[in-house]
């Protein structure tokens, strides 16, 4: 079993509808949550991080975390094209504090 | 623009040659980190240093040689490379090494490595 795990995709949604990615980990011990955005050709960047249970918003973008069921998503509300690239899960535990785990990551792409 | 910077942006290199990849962040960071990201694989991270001290190296191949002369510069050395090396090389820092915001990483454009 992979440490982080996310959907493989690839995921394409419609301009304006809600993309909805999701991510599930395995070591219990997770502390801190993030997810980046990387589009193509380019380095990660930081969308959301969230550490305890619940929705944390951010503009278009929601981060859910449950860490009863080990899992933490991503939602983007009214997806644009701009939104089109591969979103990377993170997560951090007590065991490996400073050491990201990543997921495979999952492409979106959003179509006009 | 991140607040790293990494050069350079592309190489090519025999496998008998030795180059070195070099990263510089200017937020006042005290962690940095090597990742190697290759075609589709997830991002591995190869090595943190927290304050100058090397913290976590993740049975990277002794062909790669990281150094930390400070807390804004990061290299990496590289020697007799294989094919199998050729990536994109991410460099990225944080706050520090540590749990919730401290580890947010700031990540740098990368260097496209490609080993002939």
């Amino acid at each position: 079993q992979k440490e982080v795990e996310q959907n493989s995709g690839p995921l394409s949604v419609p301009e304006g509808a809600i993309a909805s990615l999701n991510c599930t980990y395995s070591d219990r011990g997770s502390q801190s949550f993030f997810w980046y955005r990387q589009y193509s050709g380019k380095s990660p960047e930081l969308i959301m991080f969230i550490y305890s249970n619940g929705d944390k918003e951010d503009g278009r973008f929601t981060a859910q975390l449950n860490k009863a069921s080990q899992y933490v998503s991503l939602l983007i509300r009214d997806s644009q094209p701009s939104d089109s690239a591969t979103y990377l899960c993170a997560v951090n535990g007590v065991g490996n504090a400073g050491k990201s785990t990543f997921g495979d990551g999952t492409t979106l792409t959003v179509k006009p | 623009e991140t607040g790293v910077t990494q050069t350079p942006r592309h190489l090519v290199m025999g496998m008998t040659n030795k180059k070195s990849l070099k990263c510089e962040q200017h937020l006042g960071h005290n962690a940095m980190y090597w990742y190697k990201q290759s075609a589709k694989k997830p991002l591995e991270l190869m090595f943190v240093y927290n304050f100058k001290e090397q913290t976590e190296n993740n049975s990277v191949p002794s062909r790669f040689s990281p150094e930390c002369p400070n807390s804004s510069h990061l290299f990496l050395h590289l020697h007799t490379l294989q094919p199998e090396d050729s990536a994109l090389y991410l460099c990225a820092s944080s706050q520090e090494q540590g749990s919730l915001a401290k580890n947010i990483q700031y990540f740098g454009a990368g260097t496209r490595l490609s080993v002939l």
